[in-house]
């Protein structure tokens, strides 16, 4: 049970776009389409927002996108408002009902 | 309204046992399977432990293995977490969040606020 490897920031302007990457294995990210994306603003709980690999929950921004390759699974943000500043995690199912996180990524929207 | 409203946390020696609760309500608590995410102070997000809808899938992180018990009370609506042999790095605000299903497997759509464990002497 590794941790997905996520970059540890990134940043952008208002308006601009941001990718985070999300890298597991070919024993979690790269066998189940079950990659899901979470939002966390400090002090708060984490927000789902993208589950099996690519659908958005009702009420999360459609600004919010996600995709995979392989082993890596990706959201995008289009559109970047400041309320987007916040931590990201990406999270897989790895067998015999376990998951694992990514170590998360501080977005910071300059 | 989804609420999930963790309890049990606390300061605790290590070594000792704690038993965390969560007590659930606004949907059909037996359709969904359950777990429990960790964080520790000024870090990322931990799966712990997850269970099926009716406990017959459970799976554990390594890190607890051996150590924690997940069990749920379909009749009480409430899911539990028994940590024993606790460590200083078992400190941690646990989550419990509801999945999105039934197997503990596609994510996590509501989460609690947390209750705060503390391993120390």
């Amino acid at each position: 049970q590794s941790a997905l490897t996520q970059p540890a920031s990134v940043s952008g302007s208002p308006g601009q776009s941001i990718t985070i990457s999300c890298t597991g294995t070919s024993s979690d990210v790269g066998s189940y389409n079950l990659v899901s994306w979470y939002q966390q603003h400090p002090g708060k709980a984490p927000k789902l927002m993208i589950y099996e690999d690519s659908e958005r929950p009702s009420g999360v921004s459609n600004r919010f996108s996600a995709s995979k390759s392989g082993n890596t699974a990706s959201l995008t943000i289009s559109g970047l408002q400041p309320e987007d500043e916040a931590d990201y995690y990406c999270c897989s199912y790895a067998s015999s009902s376990t998951l694992v996180f990514g170590g998360g990524t501080k977005l910071t929207v300059l | 309204e989804v609420q999930l409203v963790e309890s049990g946390g606390g300061l605790v020696q290590p070594g000792r046992s704690l038993r965390l609760s969560c007590a659930a309500s606004g949907f059909t608590f037996d359709d969904y399977a359950m777990h429990w995410v960790r964080q520790a102070p000024g870090k990322g997000l931990e799966w712990v432990s997850g269970i099926s809808w009716n406990s017959g899938s459970i799976g554990y992180a390594d890190s607890v293995k051996g150590r924690f018990t997940i069990s749920r009370d379909n009749a009480k609506n409430s899911l539990y977490l028994q940590m024993n042999s606790l460590r200083g790095e078992d400190t941690a605000l646990y989550y419990c969040g509801k999945d999105l299903g039934g197997a503990p497997t596609r994510g996590f759509d509501y989460w609690g606020q947390g209750t705060l464990v503390t391993v120390s002497s």
